[in-house]
């Protein structure tokens, strides 16, 4: 089955500045990719996904990028805030099953 | 909508005891997921339906978990007998069927659940 490597397992960066998330695949069938955020003690929430036919995705502070090739993507956080602390999911799809990387958690420093 | 609605919010039993979990998938959405987190293992998938049907059990740790689907705004899963190596957060989520397999799982609070 799909297995889903993702890095680092923990983050912690200053407010204001960048964050960066990257996971592999092992699977190429595999052709969607989303990124979920799990604050403590909340569900897991779609934040912005990406499709196999496209290599970047935008969403305000928010990106993705998808290298098929070397079957790994990454999410980017640009400008980072105190409410970006969180717990950050990527995950790979195909068939509607979604394989989860183990987790980053994300700790935004005031 | 009032989203994914599961239910007990939290359920502390004996091991042993039988355990049943309840979900309720958004109206309308055909695909509904059991997911179990812990913090060693993560975000597992257990068990998926479309429309009523189970898909993939593969997930399914042993065969003291079922689940089932009677109709498509309900699902069950049932752990008998509990073992506290259960204790989890169990998530249900649900999807719409799209063009491709490009649809966004949406999830539901969770039932922590503890086993003594």
């Amino acid at each position: 089955g799909e297995n889903v490597e993702q890095h680092p397992s923990t983050l912690s960066v200053q407010e204001g500045d960048s964050a960066v998330i990257k996971c592999t695949y092992s699977d190429s069938a595999s052709n969607y990719f989303p990124w979920y955020k799990q604050e403590l003690g909340k569900r897991p929430q779609l934040i912005i996904d990406i499709r196999s036919n496209v290599g970047e995705k935008k969403d305000q502070r928010i990106a993705v990028t998808l290298n098929k090739t070397a079957k790994h993507f990454s999410l980017h956080i640009t400008e980072t805030q105190p409410e970006d602390s969180a717990v950050y999911f990527c995950a790979a799809s195909k068939s509607y099953k979604l394989s989860f990387g183990a987790g980053t958690t994300v700790t935004v420093r005031a | 909508d009032a989203g994914v609605i599961q239910s007990p919010r939290h359920e502390v039993t004996e091991m042993g005891q039988e355990v049943t979990l309840r979900c309720k998938p958004i109206s309308g959405h055909d695909y509904l997921f059991w997911y179990r987190q812990t913090m060693m293992r993560g975000l597992e998938l257990l068990i998926y339906f479309n429309n009523n049907v189970p898909i993939d059990d593969s997930g399914m740790p042993e065969d003291r978990f079922s689940a089932k689907m009677p109709n498509a705004s309900f699902s069950t899963l049932k752990i008998q007998p509990s073992e506290p190596r259960d204790s989890a957060v169990y998530f249900c989520a649900s999807s719409l069927e799209a063009s491709g397999a490009y649809n966004e799982q949406f999830f539901g609070p969770g039932t922590r659940l503890t086993v003594l």
